[in-house]
């Protein structure tokens, strides 16, 4: 099942900051975080396995709530680079000797203005 | 460098016919995948690969066919069953539970 991200679209100032959030109706293995830029192909950020740890790359930081099934993405202090779409994808708990698809979230649309 | 590539970049379809989409990685990934992207939307998963002769359908598979005979390469089809195949591909590849790589990407366009 699609995982829910909020909000779907965002504008920013540059310098302000920003959380995303990501929630899944299953119990959760990992998430994945992934940035767009348009045309292009999906840029991986982080991955968050369970555990509740939080992970951070350069400003962007994220945290996994395993006992909620979700994830938030913190964007601090924005540049006009993080502008484009992120995206969560989430892994459902893993059976024995296999491991499942990830399922990509419909995307928040980040812009950040001068 | 090691990376995965597409081709074409942009591809042109007349009712009717089938195409096939490249897709190649030199990661030495086992996991391979086909995504769907729709204008505004999310990545769908039509088709993965764990390991080389082995694949599965993802969430809309209707209208598309892969093949995995080299661990390297996950070319699609998007055969005449498929209704609206006007859309951007996107092949990716990872190791197990692990960060998925995306290549450029293919636009496919129905004429």
């Amino acid at each position: 099942q699609q995982p829910v991200q909020s909000p779907q679209a965002v504008i920013l100032r540059e310098g302000e900051d920003a959380v995303i959030n990501c929630s899944s109706s299953k119990a959760l293995y990992s998430v994945h975080w992934y940035r767009q830029k348009h045309g292009e192909a999906p840029v991986f950020l982080m991955i968050l396995l369970k555990g509740g740890e939080q992970k951070g790359h350069e400003k962007i930081s994220a945290s996994f709530n395993e006992k909620k099934q979700q994830s938030s993405l913190y964007l601090t202090a924005s540049q006009l680079s993080y502008s484009g779409t992120y995206f969560c994808g989430t892994q459902g708990v893993q059976n024995s000797g296999g491991y499942q698809k990830v399922t990509f979230g419909t995307g928040t649309k980040l812009q950040v203005i001068p | 460098d090691g990376g995965i590539t597409q081709s074409p970049k942009y591809l042109f379809r007349k009712e009717g016919q089938n195409v096939t989409l490249s897709c190649e990685q030199n990661l030495n990934h086992d996991a391979m995948y086909w995504y769907r992207q729709d204008p505004g939307q999310g990545l769908r998963l039509i088709y993965y690969s764990q390991i080389v002769n082995d694949f599965q359908k993802g969430d809309i598979a209707e209208g598309y066919s892969v093949s995995r005979e080299k661990k390297e390469s996950f070319p699609l089809t998007v055969t005449s069953a498929q209704k609206n195949p006007t859309a951007f591909y996107l092949c990716a590849s990872s190791i197990p539970s692990g960060e998925q790589f995306f290549g450029p990407g293919t636009r496919l366009t129905v004429l």
